[in-house]
């Protein structure tokens, strides 16, 4: 049973911090995702990585950078956050064949939200 | 410039009837597509999928029509049940790039 798991499934942080949102899965997935979800405007992808250290931005990257030290953990790094990025975030991972084709397994999500 | 849409926010089914989705991309290059469905306070769980060479998918309850002609996709449930109350997500895919719709919010009525 595939199992995706974020760090928080609520954090609350202010303007200007620095906040780290994690996801581990356990599946030896080689893809990992990071997405976003807001009303009005579904899942937008921010950023994936099919490979450990290798990463692509997504449609959204802009304020967010990612860490794929660890083929299982894949992190979302907000440098400085900003009202903007109150969100819910996903993480997902696939198997490598397809990047998209292969089912994606999602976390539960953190629901983040900046003062 | 929204490249897959999902023009109704929300649909109300009565149980044992016939649940239709609906889902229109403006994009002919999309080489595949997918349904998630998500729960309130968990992540989206893959539905169903269709390459673009297919026309149609089915898996149980749950059918996928795909007309390319009319960029559009349609995930059909039947019967609809209570526990298919959920958000559906299409979502269409090319190279490197998934491109989710907004959502469909399903009610599935007594």
């Amino acid at each position: 049973d595939v199992k995706v798991t974020q760090s928080s499934r609520y954090l609350v942080k202010r303007t200007g911090e620095k906040v780290f949102l994690e996801c581990v899965q356990d599946m030896d997935h080689e893809n990992m995702f990071w997405y976003r979800q807001d009303p009005g405007l579904g899942l937008r992808l921010i950023y994936f990585s099919y490979d450990v250290k290798m990463k692509e931005k997504g449609d959204i990257p802009e304020g967010y950078s990612v860490s794929r030290e660890k083929k299982e953990r894949f992190s979302l790094i907000l440098e400085s956050a900003s009202t903007n990025q109150t969100s819910m975030y996903l993480c997902a991972s696939s198997r490598l064949a397809g990047l998209y084709q292969e089912t994606q397994y999602f976390g539960p999500g953190t629901r983040l939200l900046v003062l | 410039d929204q490249q897959v849409k999902q023009n109704s926010p929300s649909l109300s089914v009565q149980e044992g009837r016939i649940s239709i989705l609906n889902c229109d991309y403006t994009n002919s290059m999309f080489d595949y597509f997918l349904w998630y469905k998500k729960y309130p306070a968990e992540g989206p769980t893959f539905l169903i999928s269709i390459s673009s060479i297919k026309d149609k998918n089915e898996d149980g309850r749950f059918t996928v029509f795909l007309n390319k002609s009319a960029k559009h996709l349609s995930l059909h449930i039947v019967p609809s049940q209570p526990g298919d109350s959920a958000v559906y997500f299409c979502a269409a895919t090319l190279y490197d790039k998934i491109i989710f719709g907004k959502g469909t919010r399903l009610h599935i009525l007594p």
